[in-house]
């Protein structure tokens, strides 16, 4: 498709499991950024990819979220052992731009992650 | 530090109706950008504009207009003879240039819910 697409719409997770959320950026966009958004709040930073390479991990808020884009193209974003705090949407963003904080990011609708 | 201020946490009003979103943000930083994102029901934030910090010029795009003003750390929308295709969640936004190895983390407001009624 043309715009960025995310992968579940919507998961219902029992506490403790993993879960793995996954992203489709728009093809050839350099920049893919995934972030969190708690209701009624705004997006919040968790973490970017520049290509293959993750260069800023420092929103994610602990060791058991974890990202990879091994080919530079689709994103997964990974969490273990979930918890009832991590219920959230998580929204992947693109860009073709590098660093994009100049240009506009393309979001996908979100994965909606509850767990009970 | 960055930060991001929305105090309008709802607003309602009737269609064709004239309508203002605040936004008000914090940064020591002298180069920086600053953005409208709207969020319909489907879930995708969209890009509406970008302003940087070295152009305070207003701009105008159809019903859609922004008041930039650096003195009042000010980046306001406003919807001019609001439609109800208006009705979404609007998010402010920060960016600064990024580090060498970082990325630049835009951040957001709270947002403001804007319900137009027919």
């Amino acid at each position: 498709g043309a715009g960025v697409s995310q992968s579940p719409r919507y998961k219902v997770a029992k506490r403790g499991q993993d879960v793995a959320l996954r992203c489709d950026p728009i093809s050839g966009h350099v920049s893919l950024f995934w972030y969190q958004q708690a209701l009624g709040q705004g997006p919040e930073f968790l973490t970017y990819f520049q290509n293959e390479a993750q260069l800023d991990k420092s929103g994610l808020p602990s060791d058991r979220f974890f990202a990879e884009r091994p080919e530079g193209s689709v994103s997964t974003l990974k969490i273990q052992r979930t918890q009832q705090e991590d219920s959230a949407v998580y929204l992947c963003a693109s860009s073709f731009m590098k660093k994009a904080n100049t240009g506009e990011l393309f979001f996908g609708e979100g994965s909606r992650l509850t767990v009970l | 530090a960055q930060k991001v201020t929305q105090a309008q946490t709802e607003i309602s009003v009737v269609e064709k109706e004239d309508v203002t979103l605040d936004c008000v943000y914090e940064t020591r930083d002298t180069t920086y950008y600053l953005f409208w994102y709207k969020q319909p029901p489907s879930g995708e934030l969209v890009f509406l504009i970008r302003r940087n910090s070295f152009d305070e010029q207003n701009e105008i795009s159809g019903r859609y207009s922004w008041n930039f003003q650096k003195s009042t750390s000010s980046f306001n929308f406003t919807i001019t003879a609001s439609q109800v295709v208006d009705s979404a969640v609007y998010f402010c936004a920060l960016s600064v240039p990024p580090g060498y190895s970082s990325a630049s983390k835009i951040i957001f407001g709270s947002g403001t819910r804007l319900s137009i009624r027919p």
